[in-house]
């Protein structure tokens, strides 16, 4: 069975900080890794995705990639009260056209 | 471009009844995704479909069907509601295998009593 997990939080951070969203995932040939963001009541929207080692960055998100432990994580720089919201960590599954979601870390970002 | 669009955005079913969920893109992507959302959990996939005639099932397809007879639409069946149908349903398209990111429509929440 593969899994992605993700810790549910809620994750509190000052307005200004550094929030840091990890997910560990099962599947050792997944490729592509996905990060969306998803407010109460909305879809999910795609925030960023990486497919190699290392980090990548997009403005004031960084995601960073680790193969090797299975761990990828998404760095949010002067987080805003408008980033609060849940984070879902997407990861494809080897050979198939499927991804698997964790199950959301929700970030609060408090004035 | 509308992306992806769901009707209804919100039903209300009783037990035993049956309704098709809606789903249009016009990104013109060969993929489309059906999930379900519980509350406080992730995504689900319910069924798929990597181009017109072509379907197969998800993680959870029990109580569902699909069909997919043109690039621009993926209906959702249920048949026979059950409340443990109650959910979230998104559905999402993606331009083409393995590593393309999804792109989700508004979602339709449903609610069997």
């Amino acid at each position: 069975q593969k899994e992605v997990e993700q810790n549910s939080g809620p994750l509190s951070v000052p307005e200004g900080a550094i929030a840091s969203l990890n997910c560990t995932y099962s599947d050792r040939g997944s490729q592509s890794f996905f990060w969306y963001r998803q407010y109460s009541g909305k879809s999910p929207e795609l925030i960023m995705f990486i497919y190699s080692n290392g980090d990548k960055e997009d403005g004031r998100f960084t995601a960073q990639l680790n193969k090797a432990s299975q761990y990828v994580s998404l760095l949010i720089r002067d987080s805003q009260p408008s980033d609060s919201a849940t984070y879902l960590c997407a990861v494809n599954i080897q050979n198939t056209d499927k991804l698997i979601f964790g199950t959301g870390t929700r970030l609060q970002v408090f004035p | 471009n509308a992306g992806v669009t769901q009707t209804p955005k919100f039903r209300i079913l009783k037990i035993g009844q049956s309704m098709t969920l809606q789903c249009t893109q016009d990104m013109n992507h060969n993929y489309m995704y059906w999930y379900r959302q519980d509350p406080g959990m992730g995504l689900k996939l319910i069924y798929y479909s990597v181009g017109a005639g072509i379907t197969d099932k998800g993680e959870v397809p029990n109580g569902y069907n699909v069909s997919r007879s043109t690039t621009e639409d993926f209906p959702l069946r249920l048949e026979l509601a059950a409340p443990s149908q109650t959910s979230v349903y998104f559905c999402a398209t993606q331009r083409g295998g393995g590593v393309y990111e999804q792109y989700f429509g508004p979602g339709t929440r449903l609610t069997v009593t």
